[in-house]
């Protein structure tokens, strides 16, 4: 039982360049979402999904795209990468209803130099 | 809107000793509290939940959390420390929407 897998686990990018995370899930969930981790805020979200083909803005939106084709795959685009985005990019899934727990992938680390 | 506060962005305790970490939320309807963990280098898993079952929540590892709505808090403790409790701690909220928002995290340290 996979669960949330990410990939790649660790990427450099040269500023300018584009880059696709990939994130899938086994476990069926309707809800998935992008967090970006910094030191000192936590994890704020930029991206989420309540089921395919739906997609919606979270905190930290501008700079990357996600879609959502299937209810497995949420891949989140970085267009021109740039330094302030790098951290570290978790993708997490979760069943209905708000109370639920979210289910995290190990994590992307992203360097843009 | 939710939001979450944890005083203290560095928590030091000595093995054996209490846990205890703060976290205040502001929500404008009844949240749904989490608290997760991180250990080095892996994703976020979940420690214990509050959805209005009872305030007092356990979870896994010997951690416990009590909901006060009379002080917005959701304060973490667990009574005796191992040295395998040394990771970063998250306390979040949600409102019925899915949106988890976390507070900005809590390092502990563990000495023995």
């Amino acid at each position: 039982n996979a669960g949330v897998t990410q990939t790649p686990k660790f990427q450099v990018l040269k500023t300018g360049q584009s880059m696709t995370l990939q994130c899938a899930q086994d476990m069926n969930h309707e809800y998935m979402s992008w967090y970006r981790q910094d030191p000192g805020m936590g994890l704020r979200l930029i991206h989420y999904s309540v089921g395919a083909g739906i997609t919606d803005q979270g905190e930290v939106p501008n700079g990357y795209n996600v879609s959502r084709s299937t209810t497995e795959d949420f891949p989140l685009r970085l267009l021109s990468a740039a330094p302030s985005q790098t951290s570290v990019y978790f993708c997490a899934s979760s069943g209905q209803g708000g109370f639920t727990e979210a289910f995290f992938g190990q994590g992307t680390r992203l360097t843009v130099v | 809107a939710q939001s979450v506060t944890q005083l203290g962005s560095h928590v030091s305790v000595s093995e054996g000793a209490l846990v205890l970490l703060r976290c205040n939320y502001s929500s404008s309807v009844p949240p749904y509290l989490f608290w997760y963990v991180q250990y080095p280098n892996q994703g976020l898993q979940l420690l214990l939940k509050y959805t209005s079952a009872a305030t007092l929540v356990k979870g896994i590892n010997g951690f416990e959390a009590e909901f006060k709505k009379s002080e917005t808090s959701f304060h973490l403790t667990k009574p005796s420390a191992h040295m395998s409790d040394a990771a970063e701690y998250f306390c979040a909220v949600s409102d019925n929407d899915y949106k988890l928002s976390f507070g900005a995290g809590t390092t502990v340290t563990v000495r023995a």
